[in-house]
């Protein structure tokens, strides 16, 4: 299967720290990806993770775990601007590079 | 910054009707990749395709669509005859191979919001 799950609604603080979890189909597996969709825009690319641990970039940090089939999306400091879908996507070994169903961040000042 | 262009951004056409919709992806990437996405719905693979081939596709993408690489610059879906529930936006990506500078992230086209009635 190709099941990617993660939250479908989560709401945070302007400032805070939130964290979007994601679990996924582990055979197959070639890269964990994270994209921010905004409503009526494609999706834009955020982070990536091939190998376990933390990849840090600016207020976006990504984790992989791959023989738990999870990873996680930091977004710290939270901005209004944030307010998006955030998308977690698994490449396989044929390509496919496949969406989970997104998690809508409300932020709130 | 090279982009992913796709036309049209929107096509308003008949139950029944062939569409084609056209990208072209970024020069120098070797995967390209059709997705679709329902108003208010999730970002669905529809097919992914490298080395002049189809390398995976989905259980959505039957024998009404089609793609093709004509030439070395576009990437184009074929739907043969369309469906009330192929009324979707359409993303066309591609992406570089993994490793090197790049991390492989897909690269995503503005879109083709397609209407079928």
């Amino acid at each position: 299967g190709q099941n990617i799950d993660q939250p479908t609604e989560m709401t945070a603080t302007e400032g805070a720290i939130v964290q979007i979890n994601c679990t996924y189909q582990t055979s197959g597996f070639n890269g964990l990806f994270w994209y921010q969709q905004h409503a009526g825009e494609a999706p834009t690319f955020l982070s990536y993770n091939v190998l376990d641990g933390l990849e840090e970039k600016g207020r976006f940090s990504s984790f992989l775990s791959r023989s738990k089939g999870y990873s996680y999306l930091l977004l710290k400091e939270l901005q209004m601007k944030d307010s998006a879908s955030y998308l977690c996507a698994r490449l396989g070994n044929n390509n496919d590079m496949r969406f989970g169903a997104g998690t809508r961040l409300t932020v709130k000042p | 910054e090279p982009e992913v262009t796709q036309t049209p951004s929107h096509q308003v056409t008949q139950m029944g009707q062939e569409v084609i919709l056209r990208c072209v992806p970024i020069s120098n990437h070797l995967y390209f990749y059709w997705y679709r996405q329902i108003l208010g719905q999730k970002v669905e693979f529809l097919v992914s395709f490298y080395n002049n081939e189809i390398s995976e596709k989905s259980e959505i993408f039957d024998d009404q669509f089609s793609v093709e690489r004509p030439d070395g610059s576009n990437f184009t879906l074929k739907i043969r005859s369309t469906k009330l529930e192929d009324s979707a936006m359409y993303f066309c990506a591609s992406r570089a191979p993994l490793g090197g500078r790049a991390p492989g992230e897909l690269f995503f086209g503005e879109g083709s919001r397609l209407t079928v009635l």
